[in-house]
């Protein structure tokens, strides 16, 4: 049974990087979208971005170009950059596994197995 | 972006009532739709995608319906381990947005 391991440091301050991986086990590389998810204390959950087993990446525009993920095929892992943080970005992360769905040329996909997720909090 | 909206917020109830959680979308999503339950502390666990189709180990009790811009979760009779808060997701064009959640209490 696939199972998502997350790391990376919880606290931060303003302007620094954020920096967390997730390390995939049980379960295959290839043929997914590997997400980042993050929720805000009492708020609903933020899809930031993917990143398929070949590197390709879509991310949120809200982020503008702070964000980047990242993927090492050999370690089985991906990983999350948000550079320049806020307290607006104090938050719990999650990385998540998304199966796709092909229909007429596109792919779509839910997350069905999630990290047990990483609080991040910046301050100064 | 597609703004997903979920009715109510807060919805309190009893052991072995019926409920149903509404989650609408801005534009159509086609059946582009996921249900997530997520208690304190917790990942969220997925619970429906496709709009209707029943995740592996997920009890019966739940079900989903809709397509285009409203959806419905339905507990058929609600036991004490459903009492979480409810996420809807459209997964139809980026950035997959998520609803604002419903609470489902005690009562």
């Amino acid at each position: 049974q696939v199972q998502l391991q997350q790391g990376g440091a919880g606290l931060l301050k303003p302007s620094e990087t954020l920096s967390l991986t997730c390390a995939i086990y049980g379960g295959s590389f290839s043929g997914y979208f590997w997400t980042w998810i993050r929720q805000p204390p009492g708020k609903g959950p933020e899809w930031l971005g993917e990143i398929t087993h070949s590197g390709r990446t879509k991310y949120n525009p809200s982020l503008k170009s702070r964000v980047t993920i990242s993927i090492d095929t050999s370690t089985n892992q991906f990983s999350l950059k948000l550079s320049s943080v806020t307290a607006a970005d104090t938050a719990v992360y999650y990385c998540a596994r998304g199966p796709p769905t092909s229909s007429y040329g596109s792919y779509y996909y839910y997350m069905d197995v999630w990290g047990k997720g990483t609080t991040v909090t910046v301050s100064s | 972006d597609i703004q997903m909206t979920q009715s109510p917020s807060t919805l309190s109830a009893s052991v072995g009532d019926r409920v149903t959680i509404t989650c609408r979308a801005i534009q159509s999503i086609s059946s582009w739709l996921a249900w997530y339950q997520q208690k304190p502390g917790k990942a969220p666990k997925l619970l429906i995608y496709k709009a209707s189709s029943l995740e592996n180990g997920v009890p019966s009790r739940f079900s989903g319906s809709g397509s285009g811009t409203e959806f419905t979760l339905t507990i058929s009779s609600l036991q004490p381990d459903d009492f979480a808060t409810y996420y809807c997701q459209q997964y139809n064009s980026y950035p997959y947005t998520f609803g604002q959640g419903t609470k489902l209490e005690i009562k």
